[in-house]
């Protein structure tokens, strides 16, 4: 199973950029790399989803080197309201996408 | 994507009780989980819900304290059984949609007095 680490908390102020690391080291050839958001008292929320080099949707870039066994959630300009826990898996067709498991999650807090 | 509905939202049993959660999803998913997760950390995964068979469940985890039914690709249950306040937490019901995202229920709060 590729396992993740991540960082456990994060601070940041409204407007700058916010990058979270996330390790995974036995990633598999064919594991692909999603990102959650996380706000109390809701479900986890998909955010953006990634293979390999840089996937960028409205809310977020994902930035994937060629080894794989590291990724980069980029959160541009962020606000008040994206204080939330953000959470890297990885999983792939080979395990069925079996047994996706959640790491500790990044806690950012984002101040005025 | 999916819209996935969990009920009871939340519940307040008492001890040695059971108590059965439902998740509906609005379309049909490749795969169905069932996660939880305490207060201020992260989910546990529980067991992948197969349609028409017996869960497979994670280490920590046994079907006569935590039976799931899947008897279709939209629907699954989960029962939390002979309840103690140990079993008090948040159940979350996850669907999965290729290439692997997960959608998620809004949980169940579980307290066992």
């Amino acid at each position: 199973l590729a396992k993740t680490t991540q960082p456990i908390s994060m601070d940041s102020y409204e407007g700058q950029e916010v990058n979270i690391t996330c390790s995974h080291n036995n990633i598999a050839t064919n594991d692909y790399i999603t990102w959650y958001q996380q706000f109390p008292s809701q479900g986890p929320r998909f955010i953006i989803q990634g293979y390999k080099t840089k996937v960028t949707n409205e809310v977020a870039s994902l930035f994937i080197p060629a080894d794989r066994k590291s990724s980069t959630l980029s959160l541009p300009r962020v606000s008040l309201s994206d204080t939330a826990v953000y959470y890297c898996l990885v999983g792939g067709p080979n395990t069925g996408f079996q047994k996706l498991v959640f790491g500790t999650g990044t806690r950012l807090l984002v101040s005025p | 994507s999916a819209v996935i509905s969990q009920k009871p939202s939340r519940d307040i049993c008492q001890r040695g009780t059971s108590l059965t959660i439902q998740c509906q999803v609005d379309s049909q998913v490749t795969m169905m989980f069932w996660y939880r997760q305490q207060p201020g950390q992260s989910l546990t995964l529980i067991a992948t819900a197969n349609q028409g068979s017996e869960a497979t469940y994670e280490s920590g985890f046994v079907i006569d304290k935590f039976p799931i039914s899947r008897p279709n690709l939209t629907f699954s249950t989960l029962t939390v059984s002979n309840m103690s306040p140990e079993d008090s937490s948040i159940y979350l019901c996850s669907g999965m949609v290729p290439p692997g995202e997960l959608f998620f229920g809004e949980g169940s709060r579980l307290t066992v007095l």
